[in-house]
């Protein structure tokens, strides 16, 4: 079965600082990859997905499949950067979601 | 476009009662979805739905119900509630099964007592 983990519960960094949330799936087949986000009292909304490889708010993701990692970076975090962020796996050709436990991040003044 | 939109916001049951959620999109998006979350957990999928008249079973289907009657709605269905279902429960849709960005809900705060 799918499965998605997110090791940190919680990660605080200090504004300016490198931020990495860490995302490591397990599936056999060719999955897609999201980074999920919710800011306080916002709705979830989608982050980045690894097939458009772009960049959204600072943000960056690398699918490495040898390591079955997705982790999501930013070279210098803001304060508005924190927020809850979820991995998640979807099989492709499928519409089975799969989303890791979630990361809090926060980022210090 | 007021989204997805789901109601109640909260509501407290007790065991052995039966609710629906009520989840709403005025996209036009074919695939719609339901989750639940866990405290600490990630959310999982229950039912989700390609259009209408079509549903199917995600992670954790038992003891929960769909339809899709209209492309606008996808109520859950909870006939014997039970304290193992307390949790919120959010909805999501995406307009195709390729173009995958998921418009989440508000969600809704269940408790069973």
């Amino acid at each position: 079965a799918q499965r998605v983990t997110q090791p940190e519960k919680l990660l605080s960094v200090f504004k300016g600082a490198p931020v990495e949330l860490k995302c490591n799936y397990s599936y056999s087949g060719s999955p897609e990859l999201f980074w999920y986000v919710q800011y306080s009292r916002q709705r979830l909304q989608l982050l980045l997905r690894h097939i458009s490889r772009e960049s959204i708010k600072g943000f960056t993701a690398d699918l490495n499949k040898g390591e079955t990692s997705f982790h999501l970076k930013k070279p210098f975090a803001q304060e508005e950067d924190s927020a809850m962020y979820y991995c998640a796996l979807r099989e492709l050709r499928g519409q089975n979601f799969v989303f890791g436990p979630g990361t809090r991040l926060s980022v210090l003044p | 476009n007021a989204g997805v939109t789901q109601t109640p916001k909260f509501r407290i049951l007790k065991i052995g009662q039966s609710m629906t959620l009520q989840c709403t999109q005025d996209m036009n998006h074919n695939y719609m979805y339901w989750y639940r979350q866990d405290p600490g957990m990630g959310l999982k999928l229950i039912y989700y739905s390609v259009g209408a008249g079509i549903t199917d079973k995600g992670e954790v289907p038992n003891g929960y119900n769909v339809s899709r009657s209209t492309t606008e709605d996808f109520p859950l269905r909870l006939e014997l509630a039970a304290p193992s279902q307390t949790s919120v429960y959010f909805c999501a849709s995406s307009y195709s099964g390729t173009d995958n960005e998921q418009f989440f809900g508000p969600g809704t705060r269940l408790t069973v007592l």
